[in-house]
């Protein structure tokens, strides 16, 4: 079965320093990945996708996630944390040909002043 | 986003008692979906439909049902509404094509079941 793992629950970074949110996936075919945001009380926003090509991927808001087939990652990065960045962020996979996509726990990011 | 619409916003129910969301897009998606999420679980996908005909369970069907009205509409029911079905609920849409496997979700639905 597909799965994908977000390892913490929270992460904590001052603003202005680089950010990191981790996610892994299962092996099994070929991914679709995804990074979701959810601010408070609001639905949740895409932010990037890789299903091929270069593994670096960038997206909205300065975001970018690093696709890494050997280690099964997919880890959201930023160069420089904004306050405004605090939000939940989720990992997603799905597959070619598969429209549903398997959420992750999430990941509360707060970006401390 | 605004495209995608959901009531009512919040809800609160009784155990036993008959509940309907509904879900209205206009972004002319074909593909519909309907999520739950609870804390530290993430989104667990209850139904979704690939046009109107088409409706599959997802992984947590149980106690749910759902209606697509129209290619815009898509509503989820609670035959009778238990605690652990309180959480937050989501309506999403997708397309096929270039933007493959992105979805559009709803503001969401804070259900609560006493």
């Amino acid at each position: 079965a597909q799965s994908v793992a977000q390892p913490e629950d929270q992460v904590n970074v001052a603003e202005g320093n680089p950010l990191t949110v981790k996610c892994t996936y299962s092996v099994s075919g070929n991914p679709y990945l995804f990074w979701y945001v959810q601010y408070p009380n609001r639905g949740l926003q895409f932010l990037l996708k890789y299903i091929t090509g270069d593994n670096l991927v960038k997206g909205s808001y300065g975001f970018e996630a690093e696709f890494n087939k050997s280690q099964t990652s997919f880890h959201l990065k930023k160069p420089s944390a904004l306050v405004s960045d605090s939000a939940l962020y989720f990992c997603a996979r799905g597959g070619a040909g598969s429209y549903q996509l398997t959420f992750g726990k999430g990941t509360k990011l707060s970006v401390i002043p | 986003d605004a495209d995608v619409t959901q009531t009512p916003r919040n809800r609160i129910t009784k155990t036993g008692k008959r509940i309907m969301l509904e879900c209205s897009q206009t972004k002319g998606h074909d593909r519909m979906y309907w999520y739950r999420q609870d804390p530290g679980l993430g989104l667990r996908l209850i139904y979704y439909s690939f046009d109107v005909k088409d409706i599959n369970k997802g992984e947590i069907s149980d106690g749910y049902s759902v209606s697509r009205q129209a290619q815009a509409k898509f509503s989820l029911s609670l035959e009778s509404a238990i605690p652990n079905q309180t959480a937050l609920y989501f309506c999403a849409t997708s397309d096929h094509g270039p933007s493959e496997g992105v979805q559009y979700f709803g503001p969401g639905t804070r259900l609560t079941v006493t």
